[in-house]
């Protein structure tokens, strides 16, 4: 079973630019997050999907950071414009279903410097 | 509201000790999961154990055990005879009801290094 991609692996960017991420769960997963994990921290989540629905976006800065996911499969965060702080990994991830007892596979990661 | 917390930041030991990484949490809910990720240095988290709130029975796979002790709120990891491939980031995550349902919250994260 192929496992959760994204792309890109590492991206830089001078402050104030756009950038976008890209993800694409395990086949067959209805619920797809995305986290943000500063160097140190654990991840925090940003925004977690159903199909393609938003469930939980309440710790998304919605004044930057955007995302979608349309036809409930691959996923697009997006930060528009990046600050130094949104310094961080960006890790997607996914679950069969949505639900406290779902493991969430997660992806590599994206690793964003702000110059 | 929902904390996971992992007093150790750091542990190292050498190859073939056995090595105990502390999670304790918090709660309102009667119903949650306990999770453990490892984090090698390629970044991926890779999802290790899952135990509910009901099911205070240790668990032990390989190397690998895990106490759950729902009287100290605890679900700490052990790794006997620990090796070098052992050495990641190590995070102990809680996912419960209310307004957190089914977001994953984690700790700190110990970092372990088992040197040869």
């Amino acid at each position: 079973e192929a496992g959760v991609a994204q792309s890109p692996r590492y991206k830089i960017i001078e402050k104030r630019q756009s950038v976008a991420f890209w993800c694409n769960p395990i086949s067959g997963h209805a619920t797809l997050y995305w986290y943000q994990q500063i160097l140190g921290q654990g991840p925090k989540l940003l925004i977690q999907f159903q199909n393609n629905g938003v469930v939980d976006d309440s710790q998304l800065p919605k004044d930057r950071f955007s995302a979608e996911r349309l036809k409930g499969v691959d996923s697009t965060l997006k930060i528009q414009p990046a600050k130094l702080e949104d310094s961080a990994v960006y890790l997607c991830a996914s679950s069969l279903e949505y639900g406290v007892d779902q493991p969430q596979h997660f992806g590599d990661g994206t690793r964003l410097s702000i110059l | 509201a929902q904390k996971v917390t992992q007093a150790q930041t750091e542990i190292s030991v050498v190859e073939k000790e056995d090595v105990t990484l502390d999670c304790v949490y918090e709660t309102r809910d009667t119903t949650y999961y306990l999770f453990w990720y490892k984090q090698p240095p390629s970044g991926e988290l890779v999802f290790l154990i899952r135990r509910n709130s009901f099911d205070e029975q240790n668990e032990i796979s390989g190397r690998y055990s895990w106490n759950f002790q729902k009287s100290t709120s605890s679900f700490n990891f052990t790794i006997t005879a620990s090796q070098v491939v052992d050495s990641a980031v190590y995070f102990c995550a809680l996912n419960a009801g209310g307004t957190s349902y089914g977001k994953l919250t984690f700790g700190q994260g110990t970092i372990l290094t088992v040197h040869p």
